[in-house]
């Protein structure tokens, strides 16, 4: 049983290129969530979603965009990398809102030079 | 919305010692107040939450309590062991919310 795994978990990129990053899970729990995770920032909302075709942005949504066709993945999309979103990117899922246990994948870990 | 400030940001005691981490929050609503630790490399797990209806929780050597009224809750560990090494998040959201707003995160370090 995989749970949430994440795609790749390393990359390095370049300013001004597009990069993916995926998020699949096996579990068909209904909310999705992508976090970045900085030094003295902790975790902070990227976007999520609440089923398959709806998303919404979190606190942080500027320069990514998101989708979700099927329950089961969740890409992130930098369209247009800058050095800013070097981080490493958390997805998540959880089987209803908030107050459910968000579970949490391995993380990717981007570079941008 | 919601703001969640956690305190320390780093900690280091010795194995045995107990470890209290603090963190307030600015929205009235809150009433879920989750605990995540994260291990080296790995992504955060939750390892024990409270709901605005009990004071404190425990769970072994874990334990939890909620100040209401002072809009603040701490995470207590005694008896800390080497394992404990990890970074811990609050986090705060109310039943109606689809999101949790997370703290900054305590680095613990347990010296042996």
């Amino acid at each position: 049983d995989a749970g949430i795994t994440q795609s790749p978990r390393y990359k390095i990129t370049e300013t001004g290129r597009q990069v993916t990053l995926m998020c699949h899970q096996t579990w068909s729990h209904s909310y999705m969530f992508w976090y970045r995770q900085d030094l003295g920032h902790g975790l902070r909302l990227i976007y999520y979603s609440a089923a398959a075709d709806i998303t919404d942005k979190g606190e942080v949504p500027d320069g990514y965009v998101v989708s979700r066709s099927k329950t089961e993945n969740f890409p992130l999309t930098l369209e247009s990398a800058t050095r800013s979103q070097t981080s490493v990117y958390f997805c998540a899922t959880s089987l209803g809102r908030s107050t459910d246990t968000q579970y949490f994948g391995p993380g990717t870990r981007l570079t941008v030079l | 919305g919601e703001n969640v400030e956690q305190h320390p940001s780093t900690l280091s005691v010795q194995e045995g010692d107990s470890a209290v981490i603090k963190c307030t929050y600015s929205d009235s609503a809150s009433n879920y107040f989750p605990w995540y630790k994260q291990e080296l490399g790995k992504g955060p797990q939750l390892i024990i939450d409270i709901r605005s209806n009990v004071g404190e929780k425990k769970d072994q050597r874990i334990a939890v309590t909620l100040n209401k009224t002072a809009k603040h809750f701490s995470l207590h560990i005694t008896e800390t062991q080497p394992e404990d090494s990890a970074v811990y998040f609050c986090a705060a959201s109310n039943f109606g919310n689809e999101k949790l707003t997370f703290g900054t995160g305590t680095r613990l370090t347990i010296i042996p």
